[in-house]
């Protein structure tokens, strides 16, 4: 069954941390994989995404993900968080013949000063 | 700035009352999306539409309907709201290159209509 998990519901840093969060995904052909973010009341937003070629993609806002295909793991990650950084997070995967998502159930980002 | 906009961005409405919210898009996207979310979940997809070609989730209830009278513009009616009906319905876009040879495309979302059933 095509799925995303995301093992931590919610993390908590320090401004200034480093960050990972984690998605492994389960899929059954080449997977196209996206990282989204969503602040409060708002709706989500494409940070990056992974559809070939260098495994070390770069997002905005200072993210970056690493697919790592052995693992089925597409972690985000930004060396230095900012208060701005405090939201949910969302790991994505599509692939070939499907125009639709499977998301993760999220990972919800507490920074503190 | 190219974009997808939902209206209104709050709205309440009565059990059983008949609801319709917007979506509008000036990205020129083919493919329009409806998403269900509820509080600390992720997204859950009720319909989508390739050009007018209308692609209904199999669990998606019957109360639920959607039209898409041009590429602009896509509307959810829920038909008869019940409490558990209550949450955040976000709208998306994208641009698909084939319906015979689709790929996942980038979706672009809307800030969302929260929705509260009194």
């Amino acid at each position: 069954a095509q799925s995303v998990t995301q093992p931590d519901i919610h993390i908590t840093v320090s401004e200034g941390a480093s960050l990972e969060l984690r998605c492994n995904y389960s899929y059954g052909a080449t997977p196209y994989l996206f990282w989204y973010v969503q602040s409060p009341g708002q709706g989500l937003q494409l940070l990056l995404k992974y559809f070939s070629g260098d495994t070390l993609v770069q997002g905005i806002k200072g993210f970056e993900a690493e697919f790592k295909r052995s693992q089925s793991s597409f972690n985000l990650r930004k060396p230095s968080v900012h208060w701005s950084d405090a939201a949910e997070y969302f790991c994505a995967v599509g692939g070939y013949n499907t125009d639709k998502l499977i998301f993760g159930t999220g990972t919800r980002l507490q920074v503190f000063p | 700035d190219a974009m997808v906009i939902q209206n209104p961005r709050y709205q309440v409405t009565q059990f059983g009352k008949p609801v319709t919210l917007s979506c509008s898009q000036t990205l020129n996207h083919n493919v329009m999306y409806w998403y269900q979310q509820k509080s600390s979940q992720a997204p859950k997809l009720l319909f989508h539409y390739y050009d007018k070609d209308f692609n209904n989730e199999a669990d998606t209830p019957d109360n639920f309907q959607s039209r898409r009278p041009n590429t602009s513009f896509c509307f959810l009616d829920i038909r008869s709201p019940g409490l558990g009906d209550a949450a955040m319905y976000l709208c998306a876009t994208s641009r698909e290159l084939t319906a015979s040879t689709a790929v996942t495309q980038p979706q672009h979302f809307g800030d969302g209509t929260r929705l509260s059933i009194l």
